[in-house]
């Protein structure tokens, strides 16, 4: 079954750091251009970064972008997000994505990030 | 790069058809025949209903279809049924340095 799993959300305090991870299975990872998407609670889902295939083309939110970054290695299947500086805005579930026709088309179950003190 | 804009809330009776709105600019809805529909129930990962503006991926009900016109999207719902009382939200591709713009979300209530 193709399956995304992430891992490495918790509770960190403002000005923190956190790398969450995504262990992707059962298909091409290598082949595939990924995403971040994040859901505040009660909120709407919002695109936070992406990465091609082969890791040489990034893009990312504005509202996160020069404190967020994201990495894949595709050798060990695994999509990463290095996420310092964090906010309580930061505060939300994050959601791994896969992307096929320009859309996202398969889900992790997401990891939960809570920015508070 | 602002959220396309959706209803917050659209019902409907068993049976009945119902469309959600997708409102955009034309820098990403008007450019791009790139819109995609996501189906989320409570406390789920959202899961992909139609892409590519009308496309639905093997698995999905044929009771959901869409189209757009311009800047606006519509996702129909046909025929519905409890099981389709969940949030929707549209997403639109927008070019290569913002790539994606999802939708504020619609709430469907089935009656």
């Amino acid at each position: 079954e193709v399956q995304l799993v992430e891992s490495g959300g918790g509770l960190v305090q403002p000005g923190g750091s956190l790398r969450l991870s995504c262990a992707a299975s059962e298909f091409p990872f290598s082949k595939y251009w990924m995403h971040w998407v994040r859901q505040a609670p009660g909120k709407g889902l919002v695109w936070v970064s992406r990465m091609n295939s082969d890791g040489s083309s990034i893009s990312y939110a504005d509202s996160v972008k020069g404190r967020i970054t994201i990495s894949r290695d595709n050798a060990k299947n695994t999509l990463n997000l290095q996420m310092n500086s964090l906010r309580a805005e930061d505060t939300a579930v994050y959601y791994c994505v896969r992307e096929s026709f320009y859309a996202m088309d398969v889900w992790g179950q997401g990891t939960t990030v809570t920015v508070s003190s | 790069q602002s959220a396309l804009a959706q209803p917050a809330s659209v019902s409907g009776s068993p049976g009945q058809s119902i469309t959600i709105s997708c409102t955009g600019t034309s820098s990403d809805v008007g450019s791009y025949n790139l819109v995609s529909w996501y189906q989320q129930h409570p406390g789920k990962a959202p899961k992909l209903m139609i892409y590519e503006v009308s496309k639905r991926p093997s698995g999905v009900s044929s009771r959901f279809s869409g189209s757009k016109s311009g800047n606006t999207a519509s996702l129909t719902i046909s025929g519905l049924q409890a099981e389709d009382e969940a949030d929707y939200y549209c997403c639109s591709y927008a070019g290569s340095s913002t790539p994606y713009v999802f939708g504020t979300g619609t709430k469907v209530t089935v009656l």
